[in-house]
């Protein structure tokens, strides 16, 4: 059973078009964040949730906007694709546990290519 | 949460121990050591964190100095399918922590 999984896994697109990303975690856990790889292999974060509330929203284009249905889902919508949005997106949670903020439990990732 | 320092690129010999340098000079009293690692573009997997005392796993120890300004880990047998990117971040002890993860030590393992 995956605890973290991400759709789709490989993602082709045009500029210009808006495309989702969708990620399920199956760990109870409150938090899920995004984070984004791009080519040089730098992981950023971008967004955090807690208990469907945005907790973390690093400097990111506000053509990326993240929806949290419930704890176990945190999807990712990019309006408007550019060349320089193709990159890894990576879907994580975590659960904090008597003071420790709790590791964090990644995906296998979703490559977007933005032609 | 506090920024760390490790160097871009390190080799080891199959068999043999791996130490892996981190630098956080910046670390705070509520912030933990985390280390992940990240194998080929796969996710990141949790390795093994701390806070100020030494801790061992099945799959490595981490040792924090006194200070806590750095950490070291210890990959103690390093194995060909250890080769990865190894990063070492601090987390506040809650749920809010950026977790911003660095550059990354890239380890290879050679036979």
């Amino acid at each position: 059973d995956t605890a973290v999984s991400q759709t789709p896994k490989y993602l082709v697109t045009q500029m210009g078009n808006d495309k989702s990303i969708k990620c399920e975690q199956n760990l109870g856990h409150d938090t899920m964040y995004w984070y984004k790889q791009d080519s040089k292999k730098f992981l950023k974060i971008m967004f955090s949730y807690n208990n469907k509330e945005l907790i973390i929203n690093e400097t990111v284009p506000n053509r990326f906007s993240p929806k949290s249905p419930d704890k176990a889902h945190l999807n990712l919508h990019i309006n408007s694709l550019e060349l320089g949005d193709s990159a890894v997106y990576f879907c994580a949670s975590s659960q904090a546990w008597r003071g420790k903020p709790g590791e964090l439990f990644f995906g296998e990732g979703s490559r977007l290519t933005v032609l | 949460d506090a920024k760390t320092t490790q160097p871009p690129s390190m080799d080891c010999a199959e068999g043999r121990a791996a130490n892996l340098p981190c630098n956080h000079s910046t670390i705070s009293g509520n912030e933990y050591v985390y280390w992940y690692r990240q194998i080929h573009s796969q996710g990141p997997q949790y390795i093994i964190h701390g806070l100020k005392n030494n801790e061992t796993n099945e799959m490595a120890s981490l040792i924090i100095t006194e200070d806590r300004k750095s950490s070291t880990l210890i990959l103690p047998h390093a194995t060909l399918r250890d080769t990865a990117v190894y990063y070492c971040i601090v987390r506040v002890n809650t749920n809010a922590g950026k977790s911003t993860f660095g550059d990354g030590t890239t380890l290879t393992v050679k036979p």
